[in-house]
């Protein structure tokens, strides 16, 4: 079975500096891979996926993730942190179908 | 923008009572997924519905949770006989077939159930 692991469950950083939210996953085949964001009190939202043609994926909001087969990773950034950016955030893996996520990672923003 | 919606936000209830959680997925989506989220806990995958039947579930879905498609728009999520560890947020999501229609592509969620067992 595939899993995913996302190192830190809270990460902190200054407004206009570089956010760095890890992911790393497991899987026999090549993944289909995703970052979700909930804010608070809604729903997940998309906000990239990586589905084995570019390694480097754009997403909304100016996050972007790279996708490295040899480290098994695909770790979600931004150049500069807004406030607005505060949320959790979640990694997945597509298996069969359905979704495998992450632990999730906070991500608080300090004016 | 199409979205899927989820009623109630909220629902209260009594161990031992069923409760039926509502979802409109996205208008011209195939696939349904339910999902949970134990407070500070991971989400999980319960189950996912595709032409009319249960394509996949997790042990989590065992004979207490049934799902439905009782018309064109609505999936629910039923919980038979509530326990105190159904606690959870309960998501539903959806998801179109692939361009090269070989299985479901980027599942959409909504904003979630709050069930809390009491």
């Amino acid at each position: 079975a595939q899993s995913v692991t996302q190192l830190g469950s809270h990460v902190s950083v200054s407004e206009g500096a570089l956010v760095l939210l890890r992911c790393n996953y497991s899987s026999s085949v090549p993944p289909y891979l995703f970052w979700y964001v909930q804010y608070p009190n809604q729903g997940l939202q998309l906000l990239l996926k990586y589905t084995s043609a570019a390694t480097l994926v754009k997403g909304i909001n100016g996050f972007e993730a790279e996708f490295k087969k040899s480290e098994t990773s695909f770790h979600l950034t931004k150049p500069s942190a807004h406030m607005s950016d505060a949320a959790e955030y979640f990694c997945a893996v597509s298996e069969g179908g359905k979704l495998i996520f992450g632990q999730g990672t906070e991500l608080s923003v300090k004016p | 923008e199409p979205e899927v919606t989820q009623t109630p936000s909220h629902q209260v209830t009594q161990m031992g009572q069923e409760v039926i959680l509502r979802c409109v997925p996205i208008s011209n989506h195939l696939y349904f997924y339910w999902y949970r989220q134990i407070l500070g806990q991971k989400v999980e995958f319960l189950v996912s519905f595709y032409n009319n039947e249960i394509s996949e579930k997790s042990e989590i879905f065992d004979d207490q949770f049934s799902v439905e498609r009782p018309d064109g728009s609505n999936f629910t999520l039923k919980i038979r006989s509530t326990k105190l560890e159904d606690s959870a947020m309960y998501f539903c999501a959806s998801s179109d077939a692939t361009l090269a229609g070989a299985g479901p592509d980027t599942q959409y969620f909504g904003p979630g159930t709050r069930l809390t067992v009491l």
